[in-house]
């Protein structure tokens, strides 16, 4: 059975913070894996990840994958509330193209002013 | 930007009662999703659907579930006959390539289902 842990499952921190989110995974066929950043509803695409080592930045946001170890981090720095959210991350494998993405619990990240 | 549109934003219904979930996923994608998360738990896939098929389909997806897409454009979720435990939010989700770019999947903004 595929599998997505994140950690830590809830942090709290204040504005100007650094945070770094963790997700582990254990799946057949690993395809890419993507983090999505949710507020109330729907989640929002942040970034995906397909080859180890090569880091993906937006911003203060940045994510890096390591297929060896299998696991990636999600680094926010000069957090903001508007950062505030569940983060989660979600794993794409299996056989076909278009095969189901299995999620992780979701980091729940409050940023206080 | 182009965005996944889901109707209705919420509704509540007897259990035992039919409903019907809609989406528009994005005009050019080929691959679309439906996953459900429940109160308090993680986000669960439940099927894909590619070719006017399903791809894949999770434990979860049992006879009371089927999908269609019936004109091109719309992408129902029918529950045959909802129980309590269905309560939860239902993402529709859309991909172009299977989510093999740099988008990903899209997600629209959910339809909180209430079973009475």
């Amino acid at each position: 059975e595929d599998k997505v842990v994140q950690s830590p499952l809830s942090l709290v921190v204040h504005e100007g913070d650094t945070v770094t989110l963790n997700c582990s995974y254990e799946v057949t066929n690993f395809r890419s894996l993507l983090w999505y950043k949710q507020e109330k509803k729907a989640p929002t695409f942040l970034f995906m990840l397909t080859s180890s080592g090569i880091e993906k930045k937006s911003g203060r946001l940045s994510s890096i994958l390591d297929k060896k170890e299998l696991f990636s981090i999600l680094n926010i720095t000069a957090t903001q509330t508007g950062d505030s959210a569940i983060y989660l991350c979600a794993v794409g494998a299996g056989e076909t193209s278009g095969s189901r993405l299995t999620f992780g619990e979701g980091t729940q990240l409050t940023v206080n002013p | 930007e182009p965005e996944v549109t889901q109707t209705p934003s919420h509704q509540v219904t007897q259990m035992g009662q039919e409903v019907i979930l809609r989406c528009v996923p994005i005009s050019n994608h080929l691959y679309f999703y439906w996953y459900r998360q429940i109160l308090g738990q993680k986000v669960e896939f439940l099927v894909s659907f590619y070719n006017n098929e399903i791809s894949e389909k999770s434990e979860i997806f049992d006879d009371q579930f089927s999908v269609e897409r019936p004109d091109g454009s719309n992408f129902t979720l029918k529950i045959r006959s909802t129980k309590l435990e269905d309560s939860a939010m239902y993402f529709c989700a859309s991909s172009a390539t299977g989510g093999y770019t740099n988008y990903g999947y899209t997600f629209g903004s959910g339809t909180r289902l209430t079973v009475v």
